[in-house]
């Protein structure tokens, strides 16, 4: 079993739409960090959050600690929110282990 | 990505070319680390580094070498290429091994054909 388990794999969705995405992790860890990567691009920060939820525009993650699971929303979704989106928390040993990410596509 | 410079952004290398990949950053991190991208496998950890003259393997560190004699800079080798690393190459730093924020460069897009 993955020590990060994002889910679904792939979503499409219509323009407008409300969308989330999971993150589920075995791992303790003190923070959790959502990415975002647009085809053929580099690798931005979205959040990072250690508890309750955070907004920025029209994004808002939310992470349950006791349950070691984390989501990203997005609402009023638009066709440039098409991307993979990654979340990673810190292993034992302090690396980063990452998800296999979540490829959206917003259709117009 | 300000902050963290990786070059190339795209190589092609015949089987058995070498070349290095460069990643430098200026914002004074401790830890580096190099990781590639294969489609369906997420981000794989190959090497890092928590200072200078440190470094250790990650999770696929065979058929590359890093080296940390400065700060600022953390080069990965590829001393014979093998089509099997063909794959999209991520520098990444973060503030120390406890912090979870990290820092991506652009990424390098390698062929080996």
């Amino acid at each position: 079993k993955n020590e990060v388990e994002q889910s679904p794999q792939n979503l499409t969705a219509q323009e407008g739409e409300f969308i989330t995405i999971n993150c589920s992790y075995s791992v303790g860890i003190s923070a959790l960090h959502w990415l975002q990567q647009h085809p053929g691009g580099g690798i931005v920060s979205l959040f990072m959050l250690s508890s309750g939820k955070k907004k920025h525009g029209r994004l808002i993650a939310t992470i349950n600690i006791q349950e070691k699971h984390s989501s990203l929303h997005i609402t009023a979704s638009h066709p440039r929110d098409s991307a993979v989106y990654i979340c990673a928390v810190l292993g034992s040993q302090g690396n980063l282990i990452f998800g296999k990410g979540t490829k959206l596509s917003v259709k117009p | 990505n300000a902050g963290v410079t990786q070059t190339p952004k795209f190589q092609v290398l015949k089987t058995g070319q070498s070349m290095t990949l460069q990643c430098a950053q200026d914002m004074n991190h401790e830890y580096m680390s190099w990781y590639r991208q294969d489609p369906g496998m997420g981000l794989r950890l190959i090497h890092y580094s928590v200072g200078a003259g440190i470094t250790d393997q990650g999770e696929v560190p065979n058929g590359y070498n890093v080296s940390r004699s400065t700060t600022e800079d953390f080069p990965l080798r590829l001393l014979s290429a093998a089509p099997s690393q063909t794959s999209v190459y991520f520098c990444a730093i973060k503030g120390s091994l406890s912090n979870t924020e990290a820092f991506f460069g652009q990424g390098t897009r390698l062929t080996v054909v």
